[in-house]
């Protein structure tokens, strides 16, 4: 079965409005997810690292006031897209890193598109 | 820094034949390779992991992949092709740095099979 939760699969919302994408771990107590984002036909790019209790990760490149990282508790990370563009538009994927030596695990993706 | 290669942006294969899909690293210590399959408008799933020993690996679906240090590269292969295999091939590198696993994805080879 699946051991991480993304919700939504979807979502479309309005130039200016604010998206908050959810991570599940499922299984396990998760103290490290990671937010990816999949422009189309492109590769996965790391955006942040998330760990619980404490501020997020950035890459470099990535605006922390623009994609806001929650991670409150051990098997929720939340990722909120604000004030949105349509340039923001993309697939966005959360993972989570399992036992030592093992696997990330990856949620299913969350489809935005900003008009 | 690390970096993966795939130097086949879009492969093509009948059902039944056999597949190849190339993968090179970059990177300045043992890496840890991964092969993940992606389904249109799903996450990523994996398929196979190297960390050390034995440099053939088996995956799931019937994938192998073959670590070899001097030509720093991963390959992923199939003996018979599935006409359920088609979907996009990411290649991955990545570190066990304690909690934190930055992975590195390849530009990913996207396979459609030929009935």
């Amino acid at each position: 079965g699946a051991v991480v939760s993304q919700h939504p699969s979807w979502v479309i919302c309005k130039s200016g409005t604010s998206v908050k994408i959810e991570c599940r771990s499922l299984d396990f107590q998760a103290t490290t997810m990671f937010w990816y984002r999949q422009f189309p036909k492109q590769s996965l790019m790391l955006m942040a690292t998330s760990n619980e209790g404490s501020k997020a990760t950035y890459e470099q490149g990535v605006e922390k006031d623009k994609f806001l990282i929650n991670h409150a508790s051990l098997t929720l990370s939340t990722l909120t897209v604000t004030s949105a563009h349509p340039e923001d538009s993309s697939f966005y994927i959360c993972s989570v890193k399992g036992l030592q030596d093992s696997p990330l695990h990856f949620g299913n993706g969350t489809r935005l598109t900003v008009t | 820094a690390q970096s993966v290669t795939q130097p086949d942006i879009h492969i093509t294969v009948s059902e039944g034949a056999s597949l190849e899909l190339r993968c090179n690293y970059s990177y300045g210590a043992t890496p840890y390779l991964f092969w993940y399959v992606q389904s249109p408008g799903q996450g990523l799933q994996l398929l196979l992991k190297y960390f050390s020993g034995d440099t053939l690996v088996q995956g799931i679906k019937g994938f192998e992949a073959e670590f070899k240090r001097s030509q720093s590269s991963f390959n992923l292969r199939k003996p018979s092709v599935h006409w359920s295999d088609a979907a996009e091939y990411f290649c991955a590198v990545g570190a066990w740095l304690g909690s934190g696993d930055k992975l590195t994805f390849g530009t990913g080879t996207r396979l459609a099979v030929r009935p």
